[in-house]
């Protein structure tokens, strides 16, 4: 079945630790995405990809890393520099269509908390 | 300013009924699009429906569909025959003109009763 998994569903680290999130999809979409989401809040943009090797910074960058070495995988790294991480984490994916719509598709999420 | 208001946080609807959800938006682009999430509470976001600025006619996915209304920058989300499923927090969304990342609002969440 074509779609986005996210690994894992629930993460744990100690304050002064770097995480890995995975994010994988087999849909050939070009773009990758990763959103924050605070209690309460709506999704903000962290890091995106449109193609392989090469991403941009959304609003809410700092403290995290990303890399796009394969067009399936777009893992968030997120660093002992990130102040508050705890956060539910929404990785999603694209393609460019002919017209406008581009409709990104979500996986189900990594809930993270720093302990 | 906000670039997508939803006013509403909560609301509820007996089941069946129809129910409106209310979604403005900010943008100087003339080329935008405009879209609708459903996330229940496992936290996957679906996505529901599209509107594209220059679509003339208001988009519909079976029971759903959009009231755009393009001079008062308004994409009002309307759920017809509500069911017990539908119970979850909604967002709007929109992406502007050279920008594939998408905008939210900061969602409204939709109870349905029995």
């Amino acid at each position: 079945d074509g779609g986005i998994t996210q690994s894992p569903k629930y993460l744990f680290r100690k304050e002064g630790q770097n995480v890995t999130l995975s994010c994988e999809q087999n849909l050939n979409h070009d773009a990758m995405y990763w959103y924050r989401q605070d209690p309460g809040q709506g999704l903000r943009l962290i890091y995106y990809s449109q193609i392989v090797n090469d991403f941009q910074k959304g609003d809410i960058a700092e403290g995290y890393s990303v890399s796009r070495e394969k067009k399936e995988s777009f893992p968030l790294t997120v660093t002992s520099a990130q102040k508050n991480p705890t956060a539910f984490y929404l990785c999603a994916s694209s393609i460019r269509t002919s017209g406008r719509k581009d409709t990104q598709y979500f996986g189900p999420g990594t809930r993270l908390t720093v302990l | 300013a906000q670039k997508i208001t939803q006013t509403q946080p909560g609301m509820f609807v007996q089941e069946k009924e129809a129910v409106t959800l209310d979604c403005t938006y900010d943008t100087s682009d003339q080329s935008y699009g405009l879209f609708w999430y459903k996330q229940p509470s496992s936290g996957e976001m679906i996505f529901l429906i599209y509107q594209g600025s220059y679509d003339e006619q208001n988009a519909t996915e079976g029971r759903y569909s959009l009231n755009f209304q393009k001079a008062r920058k308004s994409a009002n989300l309307v759920i017809s025959a509500s069911q017990l499923g539908d119970s979850a927090m909604y967002f709007c969304a929109m992406r502007e003109t050279g920008r594939r990342a998408l905008t939210f609002g900061s969602g409204t969440r939709l109870q349905v009763q029995p």
